[in-house]
């Protein structure tokens, strides 16, 4: 199993739908979920972070982590065609020692139709 | 505070050249990640440092491949005798002592080899 999964997409909304957009990872120890943006040639930009269970909410982006199921999901609500880019999750564990690096899933690419 | 900077924006070697790609850190960040990504691929993680030390290169292939970061200046990540199978993005990351808050990525090095 593959430490974090994503559908690949490309995942099509009309403009103004709630897009959403799943991850799921194997490591129980997982402690620290992210969500990065990424343009086509771009860099990843961290969007949103979330730590605990439930919902975080950060404008039209809400972060959904369940950690029984080891799943995060992100919703993107009044979908806008600037929203169309590659939408990465990853997960860190923390452990005694330190930080541990970032495992990122490959993405799943969002298309936001005009 | 400018943030993390990497140069080249774009490298092109022949086959059997050395690569050096430098990344600077955010000010006031003592820890260093790189990672590389391949054409439609995810981000995959390489090497992990603080100043004068390689805490994690679990990621690193074992030849060819070496990074530091001295007490000195920029991180380095060093391929020699490059093959077309590096051709890929080379991203940096940065964080403060205790992350909590993900990353910071560079603009990152497009490497072509040919």
């Amino acid at each position: 199993q593959k430490e974090v999964e994503q559908n690949s997409g490309p995942l099509s909304v009309p403009e103004g739908a709630i897009a959403s957009l799943n991850c799921t990872y194997s490591d129980r120890g997982s402690q620290s979920f992210f969500w990065y943006r990424q343009y086509s040639g771009k860099s990843p930009e961290l969007i949103m972070s979330i730590y605990s269970n439930g919902d975080k909410e950060d404008g039209r982006f809400t972060a959904q982590l369940n950690k029984a199921s080891q799943y995060v999901s992100l919703l993107i609500r009044d979908s806008q065609p600037s929203d169309s880019a590659t939408y990465l999750c990853a997960v860190t564990l923390f452990r005694n020692s330190g930080n541990t690096p970032l495992v990122f899933g490959k993405g799943t690419r969002l298309s936001v139709i005009a | 505070n400018a943030g993390v900077m990497q140069n080249p924006r774009h490298l092109v070697r022949r086959r059997g050249q050395e690569a050096r790609l430098r990344c600077s850190p955010m000010k006031g960040h003592s820890h260093v990640y790189w990672y590389r990504q391949l054409p439609e691929e995810g981000l995959k993680f390489m090497v992990y440092l603080q100043k004068e030390n390689i805490i994690d290169e679990s990621g690193m292939p074992k030849e060819r491949f070496s990074a530091e970061f001295p007490k000195e200046g920029p991180s380095i990540l060093r391929i020699q005798q490059v093959v077309r199978g590096d051709s890929a993005a080379y991203f940096c990351a940065s964080s403060p002592q205790f992350v909590s808050t993900g990353y910071t990525f560079g603009s990152g090095t497009r490497l072509t080899v040919v």
